[in-house]
């Protein structure tokens, strides 16, 4: 089944010691998203790639960065983790909108779970 | 700056009944709508959308209304079944990319 996978499931990492999020997908989608999503809120899109362009959301803090080696692979760096990056990070992906009515809505990886100790 | 509001962090209803969940919104520019619903260690699933030009969307049990004057939309499940309980998330977009979440609501249906 074509799909978007997050590895890990769960990361545990010591605070200031950069950490590396993995996403890949199967889909061929064009565009792939970070989202950073804390207890009880909202996802907050960090930023996204279409095709090799990279968008930074504009309160995207520094210590985030991403990679998209090719189009199936997208990874989300976090050079200094602190306690307050403990969050669920989703990735997802789409294709790009042409408009019309149809659905482009996003598929979404399972996610990984980043604990800060 | 939340643009996309869930009111209702979570709401309990009986098996067979109408479940109602609610999201209103900010930016007047948004054109497109959409609910996922999650479970536990998933990620979200694409539920229904709907497109600025439409007020109603129906798929089976789900419908979504938009109301634009009061930029309010609404997601109807008829009848609720207990497969139903997850965390629903509304989203809207300005031209489809870069959707904006709610904080989600969680939904219970008791059996």
């Amino acid at each position: 089944d074509a799909m978007v996978i997050q590895n890990p499931r769960y990361q545990v990492t010591q605070f200031g010691k950069p950490v590396t999020l993995s996403c890949s997908q199967t889909l061929n989608h064009n565009v792939m998203y970070w989202y950073q999503q804390k207890s009880s809120q909202a996802p907050k899109l960090l930023f996204h790639y279409y095709d090799k362009d990279f968008n930074n959301e504009a309160d995207t803090p520094d210590n985030f960065q991403s990679r998209r080696p090719n189009t199936s692979f997208c990874f989300l760096d976090i050079r200094s983790p602190g306690l307050g990056d403990a969050a669920m990070y989703l990735c997802a992906t789409s294709r790009a909108w042409t408009g019309g009515t149809s659905n482009y809505g996003y598929t979404f990886g399972s996610g990984t779970r980043l604990t800060v100790v | 700056d939340q643009q996309v509001k869930q009111n209702s962090p979570s709401l309990s209803v009986q098996e067979g009944r109408i479940s109602i969940l609610n999201c209103d919104y900010t930016n007047s520019m948004f054109d497109y709508f959409l609910w996922y619903k999650k479970y536990p260690a998933e990620g979200p699933t694409f539920l229904i959308s709907i497109s600025s030009i439409k007020d109603k969307n129906e798929d089976g049990r789900f419908t979504v209304f938009l109301n634009k004057s009061a930029k309010h939309l609404s997601l109807h499940i008829v009848p609720s079944q207990p497969g139903d309980s997850a965390v629903y998330f509304c989203a809207a977009s300005v031209g489809g990319n870069k959707l904006v979440f709610g904080a989600g609501t969680i939904l219970r249906v008791k059996s």
